[in-house]
Order: C-alpha cells, then structure tokens, then sequence
C-alpha cells in the first residue's frame, strides 16, 4: 500500500460547482500535510498547508481528520483557472521526509 | 528572488553515461529534496537533506547519488544513466520555525530523457 493515497480522477465539474478531493496516509505519526497544485509541464506549487484540524484560504478549505487518516480539499465555485493536478503530500515525524500522492486531476468546464 | 534554480531544463543521455543535475536555492532554507516525476506514479523522493553535511536516501534512491556542502547547493548525480531514469526532476527547499515544517519550494524541472 502507498504512504499516501489520491483518487487520480479525471473530475469533470461545471464552472460555480463545489468539488472535494480525499486523500489518506497510512504513516499515523505524521505530522503535517500539504496541497499542491501542479499545472501541466509545470512546477507544484503551494495551495494550503495543515497542520492541526483544518484551513481555509478563500474558495478552498482543507480539513484533517487523524482519526480516519485523510486530509480533504473543498474548493468552492469552481473556476476555469482551477483545472490542474491536485497533489497532497504527508510530512513524517522529525519533519524530514515528504511523501505525495500520486494526484487527482481536476477539468472545470464552461 | 531566484527561489529555487534547476540546471539544465533539458538533457538527452545516452545510456552509461553520468551526469549531475545542479540544484540551488538563495532562500537560505535548510530542508532540500530531490524527486521524479513519472506519469501516474506522482512524485518520489529520491534523496533529502536536512542541513548542509547532512543526506538521506528517499524512496528510490538507488542510482543517484546527492551531496550538501553548502545550504545553498544541493547536486543530484546520475551514476550510470539507464531508461529507467527518463523522468522529470524536481529539486525542492523548504524550512522550519517554532510552529512547524513549511511546504516546498519546487525548481522548474528537468526533463532528462535515456536513450
């Protein structure tokens, strides 16, 4: 079993939709997960950080739930502009090692 | 602010040759990595380091080789290029304070290509 776990997707969803991404881990003593975007033939690029239960930054929320090992992103009214790989990433204990899923690819349509 | 600098953007080897793919960040971060990116496999780590003098291996370390003699630098070296090692290379920096690890800066990449 992988570390970290992605749903790969595609997910289709009509400008203004509401989209939500899993993503679970199987290392319990992580300490920190991530979301990165990642646009095509491009660097990943920061999207939130989470460390405790959860974060919000506009349109997108991530939530934690340690008790069922997953991190979730939320991005609300979807827009054109949002259509990437979405790649979370758990950091280990001692804050050294970072491991990411493999990405779910997002389409946001017209 | 230069961020994190990979060279080259792109590099063709033939298979058995040896090559260093260069790293370097001016943000005085101690955490480097370097990944792979291959299609439907994500990214993987394949080497870290946590402070100059200081390496690790990753999840597929074998075939590259790292060294940290400065914070700034982190080289990936190619031993022995084999097609297996066609990939995307992601050099990353990032760094910590009393609340935590923050996430990665990422290089644009090199496509390395084994023929």
């Amino acid at each position: 079993r992988k570390e970290v776990e992605q749903d790969p997707g595609p997910f289709n969803v009509p400008e203004g939709a509401t989209v939500a991404f899993n993503c679970t881990y199987s290392n319990s003593a992580s300490q920190s997960f991530f979301w990165y975007r990642q646009d095509c033939r491009k660097e990943p690029k920061l999207l939130m950080s989470v460390y405790s239960s959860g974060n919000e930054d506009g349109r997108f929320t991530a939530q934690l739930n340690r008790a069922s090992q997953y991190i979730s992103l939320l991005i609300r009214d979807s827009k054109l502009s949002d259509s990437a790989t979405y790649l979370c990433a758990s950091l280990g204990t001692g804050g050294f090692k970072t491991i990411f899923g493999a990405g779910t690819r997002l389409f946001v349509k017209a | 602010n230069a961020g994190v600098t990979q060279t080259p953007k792109f590099q063709v080897l033939k298979t058995g040759q040896s090559m260093t793919l260069q790293c370097a960040q001016d943000m005085n971060h101690e955490y480097m990595s370097w990944y792979r990116q291959d299609p439907g496999m994500g990214l993987r780590l394949i080497h870290y380091s946590v402070g100059a003098g200081i390496t690790d291996q990753g999840e597929v370390p074998n075939g590259y080789n790292v060294s940290r003699s400065t914070t700034e630098d982190f080289p990936l070296r190619l031993l022995s290029a084999a097609p297996s090692q066609t990939s995307v290379y992601f050099c990353a920096s990032s760094y910590t304070t009393g609340t935590g690890t923050y996430g990665y800066t990422f290089g644009s990449g090199t496509r390395l290509t084994v023929v």
